[in-house]
């Protein structure tokens, strides 16, 4: 069974620190997914990870993939209050149907 | 452009009684629908997905059942909702070898 662990669960910071959000899963994948929920809002799509090694960065958000290592992280530079979200990972079990399984989400919170 | 519907937006339920959530998609033809439940602070978890008309797959035991009567529809339904039954519902769609899923705006759902 694929199990998807983000750590940490909770993450309180000060504008402008820099953070990274780790993502751990239990079998072999290699399309890994990064989600953003506001508040009571649904879930926007951030990156997809493709393949070992892939990079992806947007603004202040960069993520990355090791298949091998069966990680991902999520870095986060010079944080600002309005990157205050839960974020989620989720990895591909099912290629074909994608049947993604999320990690329990990290709820970050930027303080000024 | 593609749209995604989900309602209602909110609803409250008692025990026992039925319910039907409504997901619509627009802008695509033949796509790949899910529907996901999100626990209070918690990680969504797949339910059912579906890769065209009448065709569902169901991932978890439960006393939820999903229907697709259309190509762009996709319902929600139960004939007596539990207490555990309450949470965030959300359609997702994909195009049919597409990478990423597109979240709906959700159904919160409140059991008493």
């Amino acid at each position: 069974e694929l199990k998807v662990e983000q750590n940490p669960l909770f993450l309180s910071m000060q504008e402008g620190k820099n953070y990274t959000i780790y993502c751990n899963y239990s079998t072999t994948s290699d399309r890994l997914y990064w989600y953003r929920q506001d508040p009571g809002k649904s879930l926007e799509s951030l990156f997809v990870l493709l393949s070992n090694g892939a990079v992806k960065q947007e603004g202040r958000l960069m993520a990355s993939l090791d298949t091998k290592a069966r990680l991902s992280t999520l870095h986060i530079t010079a944080a600002v209050h309005d990157l205050s979200a839960t974020y989620f990972c989720a990895v591909d079990r099912f290629r074909r149907a994608q049947k993604l399984v999320f990690g329990q989400g990290t709820r970050l919170t930027i303080n000024p | 452009s593609q749209t995604i519907h989900q309602w209602p937006a909110t609803l409250v339920q008692p025990v026992g009684s039925p319910l039907s959530l409504e997901c619509t998609v627009e802008g695509t033809s033949n796509p790949n629908l899910y529907w996901y439940r999100q626990a209070a602070g918690r990680g969504l978890q797949l339910l059912f997905y579906s890769v065209g008309i009448g065709q569902i797959s169901s991932e978890v035991p439960q006393n939820l059942s999903a229907s697709r009567p259309q190509d762009r529809q996709f319902i929600l339904s139960s004939k007596k909702l539990l207490l555990s039954d309450s949470g965030f519902y959300l359609c997702a769609w994909r195009w049919e070898i597409g990478e990423l899923q597109y979240f709906g705006p959700g159904t919160r759902l409140t059991v008493l």
